[in-house]
């Protein structure tokens, strides 16, 4: 298995630019997630997903969307980049609630400037 | 508001010695608590998890330890190797549900031959 795959690695965009972080992952998880990590900072939720068609907000959705047509993919879009999105990028998954380990799995993420 | 704090901010060790990592939390209810290490440029990745009725758990040379009545947990790192220099990360869940999840910014560790 691949795990948690994640494209771009790099990116860096102008300010009002828009873009799609790609995230796939083939563990038949259920659970999908898209967190920012900035430097010396926790990571924080943006969207997450518990099966295909089904999205919700995190803690900082703004400037944010998020589909999940299909249960291995969950696309993080960025419209309008502003500076204040210049982070680090992690998308991960998990089994549904209730299974033993209940651990998330993370892709490598995508760093991404915006200048 | 649910928070987790951990200490110190970042370590530096020699290769071989021990380290203890240290995490307090304010997360209510608790359900579980874990503890993840992050290479540069890489995404975390698990090392333990522990729930409320479990107050010690190893892998390998980690073992870490929870004390749900004070709200602290340890992560302690034996006979530190190079490949030992991370960042660890201490997770709190204050619902059981993977989704709310309140993360702590991290101990960088480094070891040094």
């Amino acid at each position: 298995n691949a795990g948690v795959t994640q494209t771009p690695k790099f990116r860096i965009l102008k300010i009002g630019q828009s873009m799609t972080l790609q995230c796939a992952q083939d563990m038949n998880h259920n659970y999908m997630y898209w967190y920012r990590q900035d430097p010396g900072m926790g990571l924080k939720l943006i969207y997450y997903s518990v099966g295909a068609g089904i999205t919700d907000k995190g803690e900082v959705p703004n400037g944010y969307n998020v589909s999940r047509s299909t249960t291995e993919d969950f696309p993080l879009r960025l419209e309008l980049a502003a500076p204040s999105q210049t982070s680090v990028y992690f998308c991960a998954s998990s089994p549904p609630e209730g299974a033993p380990t209940d651990t998330q799995y993370f892709g490598p993420g995508t760093r991404l400037t915006v200048l | 508001k649910n928070q987790v704090e951990q200490s110190p901010q970042s370590l530096i060790i020699l290769e071989g010695k021990n380290c203890t990592l240290q995490c307090n939390y304010t997360v209510s209810p608790f359900s579980n608590l874990r503890w993840y290490k992050q290479d540069t440029g890489r995404g975390p990745v698990s090392l333990t998890i522990m729930t409320f009725s479990e107050n010690t758990k190893s892998n390998g040379r980690y073992t870490a330890t929870l004390d749900a009545d004070t709200k602290q947990s340890s992560l302690h790192i034996t006979a530190s190797q190079l490949s030992d220099s991370a960042s660890y990360i201490c997770v709190v869940s204050g619902s059981g549900s993977a989704r709310q999840l309140t993360f702590g910014s991290g101990t960088q560790l480094t070891v040094l031959p």
